[in-house]
Formats: structure tokens, sequence, C-alpha cells
């Protein structure tokens, strides 16, 4: 079995402070993780994917996250935060035995404030 | 450029009718899926398929049929048993079972 926790439904930060979206996962074997984001109205884009290669994983738009297997975390995190930047965005687990089904967290809405 | 093509963008359901969603890919990926999202919420499966001719239910497939004819092409169909259809649905590919997915813009469905 395998599950997604995104920590927090809503995050708001101020343009140039840095973001932090939380995610936890269980799963029962060696996950794939990705963090996907979309703007209202448009199909999730990929920012970033963990394949058990770098445990620090680097995306697009500045973007990166930390697999962190001690904690089951796969947080992302984004160094100063941009306007362009507000959109939601979902963690995913998925797992080869689970048949191609991969589960998605519930999403975080990130606001950018001027 | 590669990608994902839903139609229509916008579409309307009279009641005890059925619809279809167009989803072509040109990606040359096995594996395709039908999700729907509703506000505020993530998404669900409701179909998905890793091979031409199979396709298995996800987790809300009430409702709802697909076929898998081409490679390239996964249509969604919304039956009239489908009582609460009104989403937005988006389909995806994939190239792999754990690789990342690929998403079309979706499709907004409406109630008449």
């Amino acid at each position: 079995a395998q599950s997604v926790t995104q920590l927090d439904s809503h995050v708001s930060v101020s343009e140039g402070t840095p973001v932090l979206l939380r995610c936890n996962y269980s799963s029962s074997y060696s996950p794939s993780l990705f963090w996907y984001v979309q703007h209202p109205n448009k199909g999730l884009q990929l920012l970033l994917k963990y394949t058990s290669a770098a445990t620090l994983v680097k995306g697009i738009n500045g973007f990166e996250a930390e697999f962190k297997k001690s904690e089951t975390s796969f947080h992302l995190t984004k160094p100063s935060a941009h306007m362009s930047d507000a959109a939601e965005y979902f963690c995913v687990v998925s797992v080869y035995t689970n048949a191609g089904k991969s589960t998605f967290g519930d999403g975080t809405t990130l606001t950018v404030k001027p | 450029d590669g990608g994902i093509t839903q139609s229509p963008k916008y579409l309307f359901r009279k009641e005890g009718q059925n619809v279809t969603l167009s989803c072509e890919q040109n990606l040359n990926h096995d594996a395709m899926y039908w999700y729907r999202q509703d506000p505020g919420q993530g998404l669900r499966l409701i179909y998905y398929s890793q091979i031409v001719n199979d396709f298995q239910k996800g987790d809300i497939a009430e409702g709802y049929s697909v076929s898998r004819e081409k490679k390239e092409s996964f249509p969604l169909t919304v039956t009239s048993a489908q009582k609460n259809p009104t989403a937005f649905y988006l389909c995806a590919s994939s190239q792999g079972i754990t690789q990342p997915q690929h998403f079309g813009d979706g499709t907004r469905l409406s109630i008449l």
C-alpha cells in the first residue's frame, strides 16, 4: 500500500521569500516521488522527480526537493518566491508493484503576495 | 511538439445523455490514464491502460467507460449512469509505471 500526505492545504509567502511545501509518504517498497504544479484550468506539469538516484533533486523554475527516507518526507523548496509561482502543487508517490497506480496528495495552494 | 491533446475544452451534457471526451498523445507512451478533479481536491483515477486493447478500473470507474484500440488514443465516455459528472477531467500518459506522467490541459464537463 502507498499513501501521501501534503501537510498544508494553503501556504502564503511574500515575493522574494523562501517557499516550503511539505509532503510525507508511506510505501511498502522503494517509491518514486514527484512534484507537479497546476495553474488554473490547466493540466499538471512535472516540477521534479526522485527515482532512487541522488536524494537532493533539482527541478525546473528553481525548485528542489530532498528525499529523506528516515523521515519519509519529500518536501519541496525554493529559495525565493516569484509571483508566477502562485499555483496548486501536488506530491505524488508511485510504486512499481502497485500496477501502475500513482497516489496523489490533496494539493497545496501557494499564494505569493507582492 | 510532442504532447497530449484533450478535446473539447468545455463540454455540456444533458440529462440521460452519454458524452465522450477525447484524449490523443504523440509521445509513443504505452500507459494512459483518466483522472477526475473536483474543486479544491486532488486527482482521482477513473481508468488506466498499460497497453493497447487492455485497461483497468481505477478508484471511481462507476458510470464511466473507456476503450484503447490505438496506442495514441484513450477516449473516455461519461454515461448517463454517472449522476454527478460535473468536474474537470484530465488525461495523462507515461512511458512506464513509475515514470512521470504527462498531462493534457483538461476538459471541463458541466450539466445543462
